[in-house]
């Protein structure tokens, strides 16, 4: 049960986009579509962003974007915004009907 | 308003135990699946524990097995971590989660409560 493997950081100008990568294997992240992101500021508690690869919740902007090849799924910031710096973890169902979650990313908004 | 409020954290000695409880407000608790994740200090999230919605499935992480049980009271709106042979390793923040229906991902999260083990 290895975490997801994810870039520790990403940063961006305001107004640029950033992607996230997500990386697992086929017995998670490329065995089903049940990736799901979070963002978590300091302090608080973890937000559901993405959820499924790419469907939002609602009342998540859509400058939030999820989608997935192989065993590598994407979360892109578009329009980055200074209250997107945060860090953003992915998680996957896995074939052990377990969840395992990613390293996380930390996005800093330059 | 939908909740999750965590309690039951505190300082344990290793090989100690401790019983976490998550009081859930604002949805029909028996309908969801729930979850315990925890964050150690300046870590990642990791998922501890799951259970349906009736407690007949369970599922845990493997550093955990055989020590923890996660259990619910459907009459009281809880969910239970019982953790046993707690060691420094388990040291984190407990959220509670709650399963978005028919997805496998986390919609709603408490805001946690600190296990602490140490001697």
């Amino acid at each position: 049960q290895s975490a997801l493997t994810q870039p520790a950081s990403v940063s961006g100008s305001p107004g640029q986009s950033i992607t996230i990568s997500c990386t697992g294997t086929s017995s998670d992240v490329g065995g089903y579509n049940f990736v799901s992101w979070y963002q978590q500021h300091p302090g608080k508690a973890p937000k559901l962003m993405i959820f499924d690869v790419s469907n939002r919740p609602s009342g998540v902007s859509n400058r939030f974007s999820g989608s997935k090849s192989g065993n590598t799924a994407s979360l892109t910031i578009s329009g980055l915004q200074a209250e997107d710096e945060a860090d953003y973890y992915c998680s996957s169902y896995t074939s052990r009907s377990t969840r395992v979650f990613g390293t996380g990313t930390r996005v800093t908004v330059l | 308003e939908v909740q999750l409020v965590e309690s039951g954290g505190g300082v344990v000695r290793p090989g100690g135990s401790l019983r976490l409880s998550c009081a859930a407000s604002g949805f029909t608790f028996d309908d969801f699946a729930l979850s315990w994740v925890r964050q150690a200090p300046g870590k990642g999230l990791e998922w501890v524990s799951g259970i349906n919605w009736n407690g007949g499935s369970t599922g845990y992480v493997d550093s955990v097995k055989g020590r923890f049980t996660i259990s619910r009271d459907n009459a009281k709106n809880t969910l239970y971590l019982q953790m046993k042979s707690l060691r420094a390793e388990d040291t984190a923040l407990y959220h509670c989660a709650r399963d978005q229906y028919l997805s496998e991902a986390f919609d709603i999260w408490g805001q946690g409560t600190m296990v602490s083990v140490s001697s």
